[in-house]
């Protein structure tokens, strides 16, 4: 057990530029979330997985953000022609069921 | 909707005393509450988790209570340390998505 890893752990881009995040969660969890912080504000939930599916997405997350769970393993987060109120935190946590989420380090984005 | 709220946003007082962080919550249908610690610039470190037919957990010098009909739960440190300064979260398990409070900031002053 590695823990959840995150790739990269920073991202310095320019506005309109696409940008795509990696997650890889512990590998026997079978549930996948991403979620949004900004500084001084507690975390938002964004979308996540159950397996390769994807069960449920935030009204926060625009067109402009996709994501996937190839074969349910680990997943990417897309944001196509990034915006100034896309920078953030960007992190992943992993669990089984509705057992103990388990977070990895934060991707943080910074939109020039 | 599910809404979190913990009080106080900050809180400082000096080594060695126990404290009580609280965290309250709007729907009572949840799954469990999680408590985490995050420290400047990191991420989130999970410190307890309470399922919704339970009443407390402990590890360490830490104990978490739930009462979910009055939609609270309080993080208890005993014997405060400097370490243990970090913002402190809870996060309750509505509908298979965590919903966050905004923190509590706390100090322990050496």
């Amino acid at each position: 057990d590695t823990g959840v890893s995150q790739d990269p752990r920073h991202k310095i881009t320019k506005r309109g530029q696409n940008v795509t995040f990696r997650c890889d969660p512990i590998s026997e969890h079978n549930r996948l979330y991403w979620y949004r912080q900004t500084l001084g504000q507690g975390p938002e939930f964004l979308t996540y997985f159950q397996n390769e599916a994807q069960l449920e997405k935030s009204r926060l997350l625009s067109d402009r953000f996709s994501a996937e769970r190839p074969k349910g393993s680990f997943s990417t987060l897309e944001i196509q022609r990034t915006e100034q109120g896309d920078s953030a935190m960007y992190l992943c946590a992993s669990t089984q069921d509705l057992y103990e989420q388990y977070f990895g380090p934060g991707t943080r984005l910074t939109v020039t | 909707k599910q809404e979190v709220t913990q009080i106080p946003a900050a809180l400082s007082v000096p080594e060695g005393e126990n404290l009580v962080l609280n965290c309250s919550f709007t729907d009572s249908a949840i799954y469990n509450l999680q408590w985490f610690r995050q420290d400047p610039g990191k991420g989130l470190t999970s410190l307890l988790l309470i399922q919704s037919s339970q009443r407390e957990q402990t590890s360490g010098r830490l104990n978490a209570s739930l009462d979910k009909s009055s939609g609270r739960s309080t993080l208890y440190i005993a014997a405060s340390q400097p370490g243990d300064s970090a913002t402190y979260l809870c996060a309750v398990n509505s509908n298979y998505q965590l919903i966050w409070g905004a923190g509590t900031k706390l100090i322990i002053k050496p």
